[in-house]
């Protein structure tokens, strides 16, 4: 099976630009969920989404939203970005129930200049 | 104010010795995670624990619900065990702990 797939791996923009990030889960596995790694604030948790509806939330601005797709695909997206967005981006997908073990991407790494 | 307090924060070895990180949460959860995380290398999942313990290899997870406490131990440290560990707690979200960097010298 293949492993949980991120893209892009990389990623530098402007402050004030948006940016869309995609998060391709296992086959099969229904739950997505977002998360934030900095140095300083290190893992943070964004929301995950389940059967398309966004389940849980954590304590981001309105300015990080989601969605996810019928195929379970899930996009996250930072609308008019700051310096302070810049971070690793984890995405990480798991069968479906509440309490199940987690499999992450690789992440990808956002620059805001 | 952290939900989840993991100590220590750094932890050096030498190879073959007993390990044990410990992880402290203040909010009522439904499981405790822990996670695995190799310099520049992505998470992988160790455990996920709602009560009790759970062995894999090496490794052994306890958790004491009544207490709030949490232990992940390694036996037989390795080099190759050298990776930074975070405790993860859930309840409808995930509060983290800060993580515990171990390195075990051969």
């Amino acid at each position: 099976k293949a492993g949980v797939t991120q893209t892009p791996r990389y990623l530098i923009k402007t402050r004030g630009q948006q940016v869309t990030l995609s998060c391709s889960p296992i086959s099969g596995h229904r739950s997505v969920s977002w998360y934030q790694q900095t140095p300083g604030q290190g893992l943070q948790f964004l929301f995950e989404y389940f059967s398309e509806t966004q389940r849980n939330k954590g304590n981001f601005p309105g300015r990080f939203s989601g969605r996810q797709f019928s195929n379970s695909r899930s996009e996250m997206n930072v609308s008019t970005l700051e310096l302070g967005d810049s971070a690793l981006y984890l995405c990480a997908s798991s069968p479906g129930d509440a309490n199940e073990k987690l499999f992450f991407g690789s992440g990808t790494q956002l620059s805001v200049l | 104010k952290n939900e989840v307090e993991q100590s220590p924060q750094n932890l050096t070895a030498q190879e073959g010795e007993f390990i044990t990180i410990n992880c402290s949460y203040s909010v009522g959860i439904s499981a405790l995670h822990w996670l695995q995380q190799h310099p520049g290398g992505g998470i992988v999942s160790l455990f996920m624990l709602s009560s009790g313990k759970k062995k894999h290899g090496r490794l052994i997870a306890t958790i004491n619900i009544q207490e709030k406490h949490s232990s992940l131990h390694i036996t037989a440290s390795h080099p190759r065990d050298s990776a930074v560990y975070i405790c993860a707690a859930t309840l409808n979200q995930f509060y983290f702990g800060t993580g515990t960097s171990l390195t075990v010298i051969p």
